[in-house]
């Protein structure tokens, strides 16, 4: 079965600096990989996903990740934070029944300080 | 369109009680799923649908929880009878079997006492 490490907690970067958020996936094949976003008291709204090929995929908000499988990780990327990518973050992998069961990770808060 | 649409959005029941929550999913939408959100388990898959039929509860946790969706545009979920550790935040999320991205509603938040 699969499963998703997000190994951070909490995290926090200044407005205007750049962020990587850590996802580590255990599957023994190619995974699905997803990271999704939760604005407080909003459900979660899809960032970027991975099925195959390019491994480096742009998603909104100016959002990125990169499959790496040597690393089993799906990183997720930002160039320059905003206040408002304040949020938890989710990564998540389907694995046998590709993306019917999502196995989320533990998510990551984001804080923007100014 | 009004997107995933839950309700209500906060519950508050005493220890117990029945409580049933409400989704209407996506227009067109022929996939459901109910997850539940909590701070020690994190987002947990509990049942989810194909044209109104479970294909997969093994993420209920135990028998007082059930699930039903009469039509397509339709779906609760119960907890009979209620207990504290229900406590979680309760999404629907539905999806087109064309589509890979799930869509999901705000969430309701069940509180047990």
């Amino acid at each position: 079965a699969q499963s998703v490490t997000q190994p951070d907690i909490h995290i926090t970067v200044s407005e205007g600096a750049s962020l990587e958020l850590r996802c580590n996936y255990s599957y023994g094949a190619t995974p699905y990989l997803f990271w999704y976003v939760q604005s407080p008291g909003q459900g979660l709204q899809l960032l970027l996903k991975y099925f195959s090929g390019d491994t480096l995929v742009q998603g909104i908000k100016g959002f990125e990740a990169e499959f790496k499988r040597s690393q089993s990780s799906f990183n997720l990327r930002k160039p320059s934070v905003h206040w408002s990518d304040a949020a938890e973050y989710f990564c998540a992998v389907g694995g046998d029944t590709g993306f019917q069961k999502l196995v989320f990770g533990t998510g990551t808060r984001l804080l923007v300080s100014p | 369109d009004a997107g995933v649409i839950q309700s209500p959005r906060h519950e508050v029941t005493e220890m117990g009680q029945e409580v049933t929550l409400r989704c209407k999913p996506i227009s067109g939408h022929d996939y459901l799923f109910w997850y539940r959100q909590t701070m020690m388990r994190g987002l947990e898959l509990l049942i989810y649908f194909n044209n109104n039929v479970p294909i997969d509860d093994s993420g209920m946790p135990e028998d007082r929880f059930s699930a039903k969706m009469p039509n397509a545009s339709f779906s609760t979920l119960k907890i009979q009878p209620s207990e504290p550790r229900d406590s979680a935040v309760y999404f629907c999320a539905s999806r087109n079997s064309q589509a890979t991205e799930a869509f999901f509603g705000q969430g309701t938040r069940l509180t047990v006492v």
